[in-house]
């Protein structure tokens, strides 16, 4: 069982509409990340919230738009997707200390047609 | 870029066999943490290694951690059919939360 919950597991969006991916962790953890993971490629960093704060972006299309709403949610939410999007899209969290494990969501797969 | 090599690709073996992935870079690595992902599932974390020739044992699996802190393996000791999955080095920067860049991960099949 993960600790880290996902919603939805999976979603078929069409190019021109818009939904959200809902991350959700009570593990008190202060850090939070998004991935996005393509097949048999390892996963790659999209954002970095620490604190509730965006800390990292990693040159992410503006079609992919993070939001922290507090300690424990994670939302990604997206609008006008390309096809090349279509991925597995990771959500972690971990402690805010030096050499902390992060702790992963099971993921929602993301198909857009 | 930081970059993380990670050799071999891929790994079949018959059940009993032993199995090592690397994990190799350019550059002086923070820390090294080591996941698992298994087929159809996420990424979990396994263990960290964060001390220059440090080794770390669990069970069959053997981590350990170059004197340069470069390179780093993961051996396991007689696979079973539970180890099939893909392992995945990651170089961990610290900073308070931990920016993880992934190897390309090496997929294990074991046949029994």
């Amino acid at each position: 069982d993960t600790e880290v919950t996902q919603t939805p597991k999976h979603l078929v969006m069409g190019m021109t509409n818009k939904k959200s991916l809902k991350c959700e962790q009570h593990m008190g953890h202060r850090a939070m990340y998004w991935y996005k993971q393509k097949a048999k490629k390892p996963p790659e960093l999209m954002f970095v919230y620490s604190y509730e704060k965006l800390s990292i972006n990693e040159s992410v299309p503006s079609r992919f738009s993070p939001e922290c709403p507090n300690s424990s949610l994670l939302n990604l939410h997206l609008h006008a997707l390309q096809p090349e999007d279509s991925a597995l899209y990771l959500c972690a969290s971990s402690q805010i200390r030096d050499h902390q494990p992060q702790h992963f969501g099971d993921g929602t797969r993301l198909s857009i047609l | 870029g930081q970059q993380v090599m990670q050799i071999p690709q891929y790994q079949h073996v018959q059940e009993g066999e032993d199995f090592t992935t690397y994990c190799n870079s350019s550059t002086t690595l923070s820390n090294i943490q080591w996941y698992k992902q298994r087929p159809g599932g996420h990424p979990v974390f396994l263990i960290q290694l964060v001390k220059s020739g440090e080794v770390k044992k669990q069970k069959r699996l053997t981590f350990q951690f170059g004197e340069a802190k470069k390179n780093s393996s993961l051996h396991i000791t007689a696979t079973q059919t539970t180890d099939v999955g893909t392992y995945f080095c990651a170089d961990a920067f610290s900073g308070g939360y931990n920016k993880l860049i992934f190897g390309a991960g090496t997929r294990l099949a074991v046949h029994p």
